[in-house]
């Protein structure tokens, strides 16, 4: 079965360090999307991507942040500046333009895990 | 703006149990995922429903699109169901939008 895949599984980095989490969506999905979990938390929305622009994003998502689809396979989410306050499981996931099995493929990958210190 | 409530928060069943979780929400949606996480933190698709009801194994979700309700059933339950089950909603398009979450249901299964 077609799987998101999301690197690095586990990335600590400095507080002001930039940070780049990785994401290989489905290769014929069309919509991509960042997602955000703070320990204990509800899972949080950050970003919509679609044809190559972001079509929705939550309050969430500031001028720290960024997504590119650099090559037309990775997806990328971007932190410019790192807060303590970013330390959280980032997931990505994306979901077809066509209907694709019971869920319209809306496919989460594993997720990264962001330690700042 | 989408509140998604869930509940219980937390559910302990004996191996065997049946099992339900409810989901609610407050304003109208497209589409209702139910979601399964794992103690490692990945999150897998169970079903995502319109209307009506899904049946996968042991697995049974049911949405009440008037009620703005939707439950997830586990029959026969086992200590590998252990997870957390979290309803989230969407309101784009039918195979687009953002997911709105619930602060999901800790279930824990005994042998």
């Amino acid at each position: 079965e077609p799987e998101v895949t999301q690197t690095p599984s586990h990335q600590v980095t400095q507080m002001g360090q930039e940070v780049i989490l990785r994401c290989v969506p489905i290769s014929n999905h069309l919509y991509f999307y960042w997602y955000r979990q703070i320990l204990g938390q509800k899972v949080e929305f950050l970003v919509s991507f679609y044809n190559n622009e972001i079509s929705e994003k939550s309050e969430i998502f500031d001028d720290q942040f960024s997504v590119e689809r650099p090559d037309g396979s990775n997806f990328t989410l971007k932190i410019r500046s790192t807060k303590l306050e970013d330390s959280a499981m980032y997931f990505c996931a994306s979901s077809g333009g066509l209907r694709t099995g019971s869920n319209y493929g809306y496919t989460f990958g594993s997720g990264t895990r962001l330690t700042v210190v | 703006k989408n509140e998604v409530e869930q509940s219980p928060q937390n559910l302990t069943a004996q191996e065997g149990e049946f099992i339900t979780i409810n989901c609610s929400y407050s304003v109208g949606i497209s589409a209702l995922h139910w979601l399964q996480q794992h103690p490692g933190g990945g999150i897998v698709s169970l079903f995502m429903l319109s209307s009506g009801k899904k049946k996968h194994g042991r697995l049974i979700a049911t949405i009440n699109i008037q009620e703005k309700h939707s439950s997830l059933h586990i029959t026969a339950s086992h200590p590998r169901d252990s997870a957390v089950y979290i309803c989230a909603v969407r309101s784009g398009g039918t195979s687009y939008g953002k997911l709105t979450f619930g602060q999901g249901t800790i279930l824990t299964v005994h042998p």
